[in-house]
């Protein structure tokens, strides 16, 4: 099992510009997760899902925008990049259920910077 | 909003002390989890606390729930250079919403 995978692991780009960042997980995870990463800001949930098709907000979520058409794949969207979202991020997964023993997978990370 | 506060943000000790990093809520949490993750890695999961008191343990490392489920703490006794890293935790609050602390940040001196 390769658990949670992301691509791409590095990107540079322009402020305005437009990127999709993939994650993909092949646990059979119900839940999955973007967050960013910054310097002293620790790990800040951008949006999450709780299974194909839906979508919701997280703490962080202006900017973004995400889809989850299959249930491996949870897809993160920059429409206009900002130097505002350079940042590291990563890509969780997790078995459903509030009290069940559902730790998060993460992903390697992609590290963005938007010049 | 909620916020789950994490102390100290970095820590240097010898090796061979012990260290210790506490968590703390501004609500009740379902449960907590820590997470550690090395320089230039990802998270990975260590432990879950559910119960209100509840400790558990994993060789040298001791995980503990206040008894309002509302803070928590990681305790390492005797540091070794393998324990440098940054260790997170994450409660669950009773909306099911995670929220992470901004971590602490271990690193060893030989």
């Amino acid at each position: 099992n390769a658990g949670v995978t992301q691509t791409p692991k590095f990107r540079v780009l322009k402020t305005g510009q437009s990127m999709t960042l993939l994650c993909a997980q092949d646990m059979n995870h119900e839940y999955m997760y973007w967050y960013r990463q910054d310097p002293g800001m620790g790990l800040r949930l951008i949006h999450y899902s709780v299974g194909e098709g839906t979508t919701a907000k997280g703490e962080v979520p202006d900017g973004y925008n995400v889809s989850r058409l299959k249930k491996q794949n949870f897809l993160l969207g920059l429409e206009s990049a900002a130097p505002s979202q350079t940042s590291v991020y990563f890509c969780a997964s997790s078995k459903v259920g509030a009290l069940s023993y559902n730790e998060q997978f993460f992903g390697p990370g992609t590290r963005l910077t938007v010049l | 909003g909620q916020q789950v506060m994490q102390i100290p943000q970095y820590q240097h000790v010898q090796e061979g002390e012990d260290f210790t990093t506490y968590c703390n809520s501004s609500t009740t949490l379902s449960n907590i989890q820590w997470y550690k993750q090395r320089p230039g890695g990802h998270p990975v999961f260590l432990i879950q606390l559910v119960k209100s008191g509840e400790v558990k343990k994993q060789k040298r490392l001791t995980f503990q729930f206040g008894e309002a489920k509302k803070n928590s703490s990681l305790h390492i006794t005797a540091t070794q250079t393998t324990d440098v890293g940054t260790y997170f935790c994450a409660g669950r609050n009773r909306d099911d919403k995670i929220i992470f602390g901004k971590g602490t940040r271990l690193h060893i001196l030989p």
